[in-house]
């Protein structure tokens, strides 16, 4: 069974650039979510998705972060304008559904802003 | 309330020792509390998780112990071995409502040969 997929695994952009990052959970899986993984940190959530619908996007700085996740297979994860500190690993995770236990993490984007 | 604190930050182990890693979480309406494990270049894999209504679970050479009154939980890797050496997550999370995982800020273990 294929885990998740994100792409790039890498990206190095300036600021006030844009950048997206794409990510496919486990077949099968409704529940989506990004996290954001600063150096030397834990996993902190952006945003989680049951199916299409976006139900805890409250750590999300909305003013320069957008996802979306059409046909509640797929996401993207959009920053623009991208700042210094947004540099981290975005890390995109599934779960079977809503209150199963186990996310599957996929390997992260890491993203370097100059 | 919805910190997980973790520790110690860092932790070397020679190999066959016990690496113990510990937790404490404030918010009691935490249901659920996985160790996560992470290697360099990839994302956090499930290593083992407990839910509060036990005190100890053990997989292999990996166990838990979850003591509810000090609101506290630990991770045992016994016969410590080289293979194991990364970063270590506590996480807890509500299986109902939020459900979102709140991790600790990881702990780097080195099992030197």
């Amino acid at each position: 069974e294929a885990g998740v997929v994100q792409s790039p695994r890498y990206k190095i952009i300036e600021k006030k650039q844009p950048v997206a990052f794409w990510c496919n959970p486990i077949s099968g899986h409704n529940t989506l979510y990004w996290y954001r993984q600063n150096l030397g940190q834990g996993p902190e959530l952006l945003i989680r998705y049951e199916n299409e619908e976006a139900v805890d996007d409250s750590q999300l700085p909305k003013d320069r972060f957008s996802a979306e996740r059409l046909k509640g297979v797929d996401s993207t994860l959009k920053i623009q304008p991208a700042e210094l500190g947004d540099s981290a690993v975005y890390l995109c995770a599934s779960s079977l559904e809503a209150g199963r236990e186990t996310q599957y993490f996929g390997p992260g984007t890491r993203l370097l802003v100059l | 309330q919805q910190q997980v604190k973790q520790s110690p930050q860092s932790l070397i182990v020679q190999k066959g020792g016990i690496s113990i890693i510990n937790c404490a979480y404030e918010n009691t309406a935490f249901d659920y509390f996985p160790w996560y494990q992470q290697f360099p270049g990839k994302g956090p894999a499930l290593l083992i998780a407990i839910r509060p209504d036990v005190s100890e679970k053990k997989e292999g050479r990996f166990t838990i112990s979850f003591n509810k009154s000090a609101k506290q939980f630990s991770l045992h890797i016994m016969d410590s071995q080289p293979g194991d050496s990364a970063t270590y997550f506590c996480a807890a999370s509500m299986l109902e409502g939020a459900q979102k995982l709140v991790f600790g800020q990881g702990t780097r273990l080195t099992i030197n040969p």
